[in-house]
């Protein structure tokens, strides 16, 4: 079947522009999780979603970030009036349940803010 | 604080050497640890987890409470090894999986 995808899988941003970057997480999954990486770090974890609730925001970096997922199944991560620093790849993973379980990595999409 | 250290960015070896990826991690409770991949130009998957206690494409890992490491090793590199390994931490307080920076292992033929 199908694994993770995200759209798009590259952007390139003006500073000061808003962004959406989205997640088709595996079919049934009911745990989604958006993480950040930049360059030479490891993922770093913005947020996750139990189906259409938010339980976890804690890792997003400032308000201008925002995420949802209305239906539980597609995840849309918004970051607003963008910044240089916003410049990473942005991770997408699912999971059967929870982060315990094994995750299922998208392919990420790489913003570049300039 | 919960942290997962991953002492070497870069690791080069040859190809029939044994190999052992360093991890450390700081966790007040009962740690769950994970080992993932990333091979050029795919994405990030799992390679094995503590709890199951298996070997996965040669590579094995086992838990030290003592030194707190979840060290990952194989006897003999293979060139199809070469990729980034991350160790992540599964914190039950949080319900979030910490990753280390990632080592890059690179198997010379």
């Amino acid at each position: 079947g199908a694994g993770v995808s995200q759209s798009p899988r590259y952007k390139v941003a003006k500073r000061g522009q808003d962004v959406a970057l989205r997640c088709d997480p595996i079919s049934g999954h009911v745990s989604l999780f958006w993480y950040q990486q930049a360059l030479g770090q490891g993922p770093e974890f913005l947020t996750y979603f139990q189906n259409e609730a938010q339980l976890d925001k804690s890792g997003l970096p400032s308000d201008r970030f925002f995420a949802e997922r209305p239906e539980g199944s597609v995840s849309t991560l918004k970051i607003q009036r963008t910044q240089q620093e916003d410049s990473a790849v942005y991770l997408c993973a699912s999971s059967s349940q929870g982060a315990r379980e094994t995750q299922y990595f998208g392919p990420g999409t790489r913003l570049l803010v300039l | 604080a919960q942290r997962v250290t991953q002492p070497e960015k870069l690791l080069s070896v040859f190809k029939g050497a044994p190999v052992e990826l360093k991890c450390n991690y700081s966790y007040s409770g009962s740690p769950e640890l994970f080992w993932y991949v990333q091979y050029s130009r795919q994405r990030l998957q799992l390679l094995l987890r503590h709890i199951s206690r298996e070997s996965i494409k040669g590579f094995t890992a086992d838990l030290n409470k003592g030194e707190t490491s979840f060290h990952l090793k194989k006897p003999f590199a293979q060139e199809e090894d070469s990729a980034m390994y991350y160790c992540a931490l599964y914190s039950s307080n949080t319900g979030k999986l910490i990753f280390g920076q990632g080592t890059t292992l690179q198997v010379k033929p």
